[in-house]
């Protein structure tokens, strides 16, 4: 098992470019969410999905998109970066949204907006 | 709404210290309760847990007790070693559906030979 796997590692990108950050996972499970974290303030939950077709937003979900059409599967989209995005970001599972679940964390993106 | 409160770093030891980081919540309903460790360049791992009032999370020489009546999920290790310099969050995960994990701010845990 790989667990949870991010790509790309590292990103610089320029204000008003868009991207695409890979999350995938291959322990089947039905719950996949985003939080990104910055200094001081934790991580918070950008977007989250609790099985394939179905996707909600968390705390912060301006200037984010995302899409489940696997269950294995869920990147995360900038529109058009912004500096108030630098940020590391983090994919996270769980089996499912029950709250005693233990959610892995992928290696995260680490991405600066300039 | 739910939050976490965790004591504020960076907390510097000597190697066999005695290790407490203070975590306190606020939250409705009955939430499963998370100590989170990242190593430098590395995502969060799950260090512990404990999902009802009580219950005693334990693992490599790590414990918190989940304490309804305190609010309370402090993190206590009783002789720190140099690997175990990480930042340690403390996390919530409450009753709704949504698998949110709520995380405290983290605190950076330096530990000197």
């Amino acid at each position: 098992n790989a667990g949870v796997t991010q790509t790309p590692k590292f990103q610089v990108l320029k204000t008003g470019q868009s991207m695409t950050l890979q999350c995938a996972q291959d322990m089947n499970h039905e719950y996949m969410s985003w939080y990104r974290q910055d200094p001081g303030m934790g991580l918070r939950l950008i977007h989250y999905s609790v099985g394939a077709g179905i996707t909600d937003q968390g705390e912060v979900p301006n200037g984010y998109n995302v899409s489940r059409s696997t269950t294995e599967d869920f990147p995360l989209r900038l529109l058009s970066a912004a500096p108030s995005q630098t940020s590391v970001y983090f994919c996270a599972s769980s089996y499912n949204a029950v709250n005693y679940n233990e959610q892995f964390f992928g290696p995260g993106t680490r991405l600066t907006v300039l | 709404g739910d939050s976490v409160t965790q004591m504020e770093g960076p907390v510097t030891l000597s190697e066999e210290a005695c290790l407490t980081i203070n975590c306190t919540y606020t939250a409705t309903g009955y939430p499963s309760l998370f100590w989170y460790v990242q190593y430098p360049g590395e995502g969060l791992q799950l260090l512990l847990k404990a999902t009802k009032a009580d219950d005693k999370g334990s693992n490599k020489g790590f414990e918190a007790t989940y304490r309804k009546e305190t609010t309370s999920f402090h993190l206590e290790k009783g002789s720190v070693q140099v690997s175990d310099s990480a930042v340690y969050f403390c996390a919530l995960k409450g009753s709704s559906n949504t698998g949110k994990l709520i995380f405290g701010q983290g605190t950076t845990l330096q530990v000197k030979p």
